[in-house]
C-alpha cells in the first residue's frame, strides 16, 4: 500500500463552483500535512499546511484532515480559471512524501 | 531574491552520456532535495542533503550521484544516461527537514534517448 494516495483525475468543473480534492494515507502517526499546487511547465509551490485534525483557511481555500479515517481533502470555493493546475498533497515525516497529484481544470 | 535555482532547463542526452544537473539556493536553507517527477508517479525522492558536505538515498538513487560541497549547492550526476531517467527533475530546499514545506525550483526537462 501506498503511503499516499490521490486520485489523478482529471477533474473538470466550470467557474465558481465548489472544488474537493482528496487524499487518504496509512500511516496514522502522520501529523503535518501540506497541499501544493503546480501549474503546468512550473515547479509545485505551498498553498497550504495543515497540523494534526481540524481544517485551516486561507480565502477561498480550505484544508481539512480526518485522522480518524486518513483524509485528507483541500476545498476551493468560488473556483477561477486561474486555479487550474495539479495539486499535490503532502505528509512530511522526515521528508515530503507527495501523491500522484490532481488535475484540475476550471472552464470558463 | 532568486529562490531555488536549476540549470539547465532542457536537456537531450544520448544514451550513456553523462551530466549534471546544478541546484542553487539562495535563502540559506540547510536541507536539499533531489525529486524526479513521472506521469502517474508523482514526485519521487532521489537523494537528499541535511547539510553541507553530507547526502543520503532517497526512494529512487540508482542510477544518479550527488554531492552538496557548498551550502548553497546541490549536484544531481548521471554518470550514464539510460532511457528510464527520461523526466522532469526538480530540486528543492528547506529550512529544517520538518514541517514547513520545500521551495521547489522551476525543474529540468531531460530526454534520454
Amino acid at each position: 500500500q501506498k503511503e499516499v494516495e490521490q486520485d489523478p483525475g482529471p477533474l473538470s468543473v466550470p467557474e465558481g463552483a465548489i472544488v474537493s480534492l482528496n487524499c487518504t494515507y496509512s500511516n496514522s502517526a502522520f501529523q503535518y500535512f501540506m497541499w501544493y499546487r503546480q501549474y503546468s511547465r512550473k515547479g509545485p509551490e505551498l498553498l497550504m499546511y495543515t497540523y494534526s485534525s481540524g481544517n485551516k483557511e486561507d480565502g477561498r481555500f480550505t484544508a481539512q484532515v480526518d485522522k480518524s479515517s486518513k483524509y485528507i481533502s483541500l476545498f476551493i470555493r468560488d473556483s477561477q480559471p486561474s486555479d487550474s493546475a495539479t495539486y499535490l498533497c503532502a505528509i512530511n515525516t522526515d521528508k515530503l512524501i507527495f501523491g500522484t497529484g490532481t488535475r484540475l481544470q476550471v472552464f470558463p | 531574491n532568486a529562490g531555488v535555482t536549476q540549470t539547465p532547463k532542457f536537456r537531450v542526452l544520448k544514451t550513456g552520456q553523462s551530466m549534471t544537473l546544478l541546484c542553487a539556493q539562495d535563502m540559506n536553507h540547510e536541507y536539499m532535495y533531489w525529486y524526479r517527477q513521472d506521469p502517474g508517479m508523482g514526485l519521487r525522492l532521489i537523494h537528499y542533503s541535511v547539510g553541507e558536505g553530507t547526502t543520503a538515498k532517497g526512494e529512487v538513487p540508482d542510477g544518479y550521484n550527488v554531492s552538496r560541497l557548498k551550502k548553497q549547492n546541490f549536484l544531481l550526476g548521471l554518470e550514464s544516461a539510460a532511457p528510464s531517467q527520461t523526466s522532469v527533475y526538480f530540486c528543492a530546499s528547506s529550512y529544517s527537514g520538518d514541517n514547513y514545506g520545500y521551495t521547489f525550483g522551476s525543474g529540468t526537462r531531460l530526454t534520454v534517448v
